[in-house]
């Protein structure tokens, strides 16, 4: 099966840079993508990740590396909007299937 | 607007009842899923579909019937045989599995 683990809680002050990392354990990987949620409403696409390496969206940034079966989200120039939950996601094995992590609480404070 | 449109926005069920959950796309994609989110929690799969007249079992589809008569509507049935259905429960689309679009969603509660 499939695991993924993210910190389930992160604060970060306004106007600063945050990282929220995903490990995972998964056979047959194709890639991690990233989403954002606001508390009571529907998951955002944020990012996808299907080879190592930076991909870069305006203020927020998405990182993976297949050898260490790791990647991270990276948010700079936080903005109290920003205060979501945010989950990777692998996509593995069925090409029409992903598989969710419990997501990261994301707090920016003043 | 294309979009995802989930209906109800809240549903109540009673002891023993089936109820049924409403989704619609007009965004042309072939594949749609459902998953169920607990408080706190990430989303689990139920049942996804990769185009009309099929569909699979997610991780959790103990309790949960779907059909896919046609490419826009993909209902979810929450039936008596789930006993734990309090829950917030989310319709996606997608033409790549990596990037889905969601509905706003339906909240489930027993009464």
């Amino acid at each position: 099966g499939q695991s993924l683990e993210q910190p389930s809680e992160v604060t970060a002050v306004e106007g600063a840079i945050v990282q929220i990392n995903c490990t995972y354990q998964t056979s047959g990987f194709y890639g991690l993508s990233w989403y954002q949620q606001h508390d009571g409403g529907a998951p955002t696409f944020l990012s996808y990740n299907g080879l190592d390496g930076l991909e870069e969206t305006g203020r927020f940034s998405s990182f993976l590396s297949r050898s260490d079966s790791y990647g991270y989200l990276l948010l700079q120039e936080l903005q109290m909007k920003d205060s979501a939950s945010y989950f990777c996601a692998v996509k593995s094995g069925g090409y029409q299937k992903v598989t969710f992590g419990t997501g990261t609480k994301l707090q920016v404070i003043p | 607007d294309g979009g995802i449109t989930q209906s109800p926005k809240y549903l109540f069920r009673k002891e023993g009842q089936n109820v049924t959950l409403s989704c619609e796309q007009n965004l042309n994609h072939d594949a749609m899923y459902w998953y169920r989110q607990d408080p706190g929690q990430g989303l689990r799969l139920i049942y996804y579909s990769q185009i009309v007249n099929d569909f699979q079992k997610g991780d959790i589809a103990e309790g949960y019937s779907v059909s896919r008569e046609k490419k826009e509507s993909f209902p979810l049935t929450v039936t008596s045989a789930q006993k734990n259905p309090t829950a917030f429960y989310l319709c996606a689309s997608s033409i790549e599995p990596q990037n889905q679009y969601f509905g706003a969603g339906t909240r489930l509660s027993v009464l």
